[in-house]
């Protein structure tokens, strides 16, 4: 079954714009994962975020969690066409080995 | 440095045939996984593997055989191939600790 499931399924931006991703989640984690998968490729790792953090910062990339809320937002500053691509998020629960996968966000930058 | 490669990128079967997909990688990661991947249902976790010489089941386990008879190798079996098996699969591997995945960049099966 799915543990996080992402908001929204689709966002179309402009080049420059800032992207905005959600990722809600059902259970208590140990930490919560973003990744990056263009079209036809593996996924890339991009972001990791532990339970006991509120914000990560890499690059354009910023990451926020709220556990009280079982939520996650993924926010990408002055889009490129380049991230154009399906975002996951994917949360590991305390105790456990595997990530558990999001049904994905897809974005699309226009040039 | 490779990282994760999968073998072969493409393969079509035909329902009742047997095959097996090989990941291996260059990074000594303990814990390795195998996911399948499908329209709009995300990632599914198939087998996963946390050292060598062990190997556990995942979400979706059923058709699937799996081993790891060396460190850098995680082997997915279809012993019975059928056409709900079509999709795409990936490998991922991570080291010991809180760490993200590294993936393969997939082989796409379809059966027939």
């Amino acid at each position: 079954s799915q543990q996080g499931e992402e908001d929204p399924q689709a966002l179309s931006i402009q080049e420059g714009e800032n992207a905005t991703m959600n990722c809600s989640y059902k259970t208590s984690i140990n930490n919560l994962q973003w990744y990056r998968q263009n079209s036809g490729r593996g996924l890339v790792h991009l972001i990791l975020i532990r339970s006991n953090e509120r914000e990560k910062h890499s690059g354009r990339l910023r990451v926020t969690l709220d556990t009280s809320k079982k939520s996650s937002s993924l926010l990408i500053t002055a889009s490129r066409a380049a991230d154009t691509a399906s975002y996951f998020c994917a949360t590991l629960n305390f105790g456990n080995e595997k990530l558990t996968f999001g049904t994905g966000t897809r974005l699309t930058i226009i040039p | 440095n490779a990282g994760v490669t999968q073998t072969p990128k493409f393969r079509v079967l035909k329902t009742g045939q047997s095959m097996t997909l090989l990941c291996a990688q260059d990074m000594n990661h303990e814990y390795m996984y195998w996911y399948r991947q499908d329209p709009g249902m995300g990632l599914r976790l198939i087998h996963y593997s946390v050292g060598e010489g062990t190997t556990a089941k995942g979400e979706v386990p059923d058709g699937y055989n799996v081993s790891r008879l060396k460190k850098q190798n995680f082997l997915l079996g279809l012993e019975s191939a059928a056409p709900s098996q079509t999709s795409v699969y990936f490998c991922a591997s991570r080291p010991d600790g809180i760490y993200g995945y590294t993936f393969g960049s997939g082989t796409r099966l379809t059966v027939v």
